[in-house]
């Protein structure tokens, strides 16, 4: 059991370019999450999904965009990278959005850290 | 929306003692959750303890126990017997009613275990 996995672990882009960050989990959750993480904050929510096909935006979600055509994986997209989107990505999944310890706790990936240069 | 607030951003104490992380919160959810995450210096987040708002007793996982004080609005981490690989951030953060805009956290707490 691999738990939630991503890819890849780190990367380095220049202003401009595209690139897509790949989250897989095989807990058989419904919902997963893309969160940025930047220095001296904690994690900010970027886009997430309520199960396969279905998509909706977070706290965050300029510049950024998603697929969930599959739902084992979540797809995180940048079509034009800028320097502001330097941060470590992370990606997790959960059960349920909410009821018991179980169900709603959100498990996470080991993270992927970008660099746009 | 909701608010998670750590105002100790960082702790040194002594292996062994036992530590009390602090984590406020600010909602207007009738219904939420609570939950604590560790990142070591490799990165990733591991889930510690999760607090219901509707729980009558507190959580407890092992060495890590929530005190949670509803009226108080805080939910406050507390490491029984710390050892050295207990140093990390800690995360505070919470699920709003429903869940849909995943979890707001605060901005952690360095926590450096001292032999």
């Amino acid at each position: 059991n691999a738990g939630v996995t991503q890819t890849p672990k780190f990367r380095v882009l220049k202003t401009g370019q595209s690139m897509t960050l790949l989250c897989a989990q095989d807990m058989n959750h419904e919902y997963m999450y893309w969160y940025r993480q930047d220095p001296g904050m904690g994690l900010r929510l970027i886009h997430y999904s309520v199960g396969e096909g279905t998509t909706a935006k977070g706290e965050v979600p300029d510049g950024y965009n998603v697929s969930r055509l599959k739902k084992q994986n979540f797809l995180l997209g940048l079509e034009s990278a800028a320097p502001s989107q330097t941060s470590v990505y992370f990606c997790a999944s959960s059960y349920s959005r909410y009821g018991a310890n179980t169900q709603e706790t959100q498990y996470f990936g080991p993270g992927t850290r970008l660099l746009v240069l | 929306a909701q608010k998670i607030t750590q105002t100790q951003p960082g702790m040194f104490v002594q292996e062994k003692e036992a530590v009390t992380l602090d984590c406020t919160y600010d909602t207007s959810d009738p219904s939420y959750g609570l939950f604590w995450y560790k990142q070591p210096s490799s990165g990733e987040m591991i889930f510690l303890i999760y607090q219901g708002s509707y729980d009558q007793q507190n959580a407890t996982e092992g060495r890590y126990s929530l005190n949670f004080q509803k009226a108080r609005k805080s939910a406050n981490l507390v490491i029984s017997a710390s050892q050295l690989g207990d140093s990390a951030m800690y995360f505070c953060a919470m699920r709003g009613w429903g869940g849909a805009d995943g979890l707001t956290f605060g901005k952690g707490t360095h926590l450096i275990i001292q032999p």
